[in-house]
């Protein structure tokens, strides 16, 4: 069975104090690694899309990167706008499934000024 | 360009009442997907449609609850007579393509059954 991981489960950082996410996933074929962020009372929105060990991408003080295990969202310099609750989901190529999401818990993230 | 819509966003039901929740995707996106959030839960995958067809519900309990798509019209996840256990934020997602494609999230509907 698909398992994601995600830790820790929720982080207090201060304003510019930048810190990683971690997310640790088992699956038996890996087809994408999603980042989400939620904000309390709203929906799941997309951040990155990493689909093989060694992938990158940025999106302002956010980087996502893969390896074969785990995936690490690192946050830069953060700020307080940046609080809210990460969420990881995998998709794999497992049993013709492969357009299910499989999430993690999350971690919570908190940035005081 | 509007996101996934949803409505209500907030619903109180009492046991044993019906729950009918709706969802409009982006617009161009053909693919549905509904999961459930409980409380200290992560999301959960429920059912997935397209236009007409269910085409993997095997997330859904095998009593009381049902999705459509129809041809015209939003996609509705409906819950017959609703238990404490339902109370929980469902969510719509929607894409354009399947595998490797990202899905965007609507708001939410937060059940409550009272």
């Amino acid at each position: 069975e698909d398992q994601v991981t995600q830790s820790p489960e929720a982080l207090r950082l201060q304003e510019g104090e930048s810190s990683s996410l971690n997310c640790s996933y088992t699956v038996s074929g890996l087809r994408g690694l999603f980042w989400y962020r939620q904000d309390p009372g709203k929906g799941p929105e997309f951040l990155f899309t990493l689909y093989s060990a060694g992938e990158e991408k940025e999106k302002e003080r956010l980087k996502a990167t893969l390896t074969k295990k785990e995936s690490f969202l690192h946050i830069t310099a953060p700020k307080p706008e940046d609080s809210a609750t990460y969420l990881c989901a995998v998709q794999t190529n497992s049993g013709g499934s492969n357009y299910k999401l499989t999430f993690g818990k999350g971690t919570l993230l908190t940035v005081n000024p | 360009n509007a996101g996934v819509m949803q409505n209500p966003r907030h619903l109180v039901r009492r046991r044993g009442q019906e729950a009918r929740l709706r969802c409009s995707p982006m617009k161009g996106h053909s693919h549905v997907y509904w999961y459930r959030q409980l409380p200290e839960e992560g999301l959960k995958f429920m059912v997935y449609l397209q236009k007409e067809n269910i085409i993997d519900e095997s997330g859904m309990p095998k009593e009381r609850f049902s999705a459509e798509f129809p041809k015209e019209g939003p996609s509705i996840l409906r819950i017959q007579q609703v238990v404490r256990g339902d109370s929980a934020a469902y969510f719509c997602a929607s894409s354009q393509g399947l595998a490797g494609v990202e899905q965007y999230f609507g708001p939410g509907t937060r059940l409550t059954v009272t």
